[in-house]
């Protein structure tokens, strides 16, 4: 199974806030899982990605936790700001990096 | 930084139409690829390459071809435009490795 499941399908949240995105697979063999954010009239750009061998990876004010028995990995964007305000994607992909998308997130950040 | 620009950023044609839509890397990398955006659906592969003169169907092939000719440029062809080929076409690149850069998309409007 080759599907990325994606939730919420928008969020809103409040400057200052934790904004949460979340992603589940089925396929075990995935090995790579990126997200992007987009801005309208944008192509998405690769925010941060994690390997299974870790459960978290930090950047700034982005992290992304890793559950591999659950199959699940989440966004977590601390202190959230309205710059933030973007269409975030999950994605996954095995040996020869053909990524899975989930389907996209819309985040808005109110000021 | 990673480039990959692509031709065109709003194209208009005719149902039946031939299309054209190019994309070109600066990075030198063997990974080229074709995705279609849509609401809702997210990012769904369409063809990709891994090396020159070498391509794989993704999830959606029907009604599209590839070419690529030399190593930087990636050709998506519509060999007869239908409206519901109507979408966002984005092209990136990655290394065997790495994740993968966008082109800022192209906009396609079958009429």
């Amino acid at each position: 199974q080759q599907q990325v499941k994606q939730s919420p399908q928008s969020l809103i949240v409040q400057k200052g806030g934790i904004s949460i995105i979340n992603c589940a697979y089925e396929n075990t063999a995935f090995d790579y899982f990126p997200w992007y954010q987009q801005f309208p009239g944008k192509g998405p750009a690769l925010l941060i990605a994690i390997r299974p061998d870790v459960s978290e990876k930090k950047e700034g004010r982005f992290t992304i936790s890793f559950n591999k028995s659950a199959k699940q990995f989440s966004l977590h964007i601390m202190d959230s700001q309205p710059g933030d305000s973007a269409t975030y994607f999950c994605a996954a992909s095995d040996r020869g990096n053909k990524l899975v998308f989930g389907a996209g997130t819309i985040l808005r950040v109110k000021s | 930084d990673v480039k990959v620009t692509q031709s065109s950023r709003y194209l208009v044609k005719r149902t039946g139409e031939k299309v054209f839509l190019e994309c070109v890397q600066d990075m030198d990398h063997e990974n080229m690829f074709w995705y279609r955006q849509d609401p809702g659906l997210g990012l769904r592969l369409i063809y990709f390459s891994y090396d020159v003169k070498m391509k794989e169907k993704g999830d959606i092939p029907e009604g599209y071809s590839v070419s690529r000719e030399k190593k930087e440029r990636f050709s998506l062809i519509l060999e007869s435009a239908s409206t519901n080929q109507t979408s966002m076409y984005l092209c990136a690149s990655s290394l065997l490795t790495s994740g993968q850069y966008f082109g800022p998309g192209t906009r396609l409007l079958v009429l």
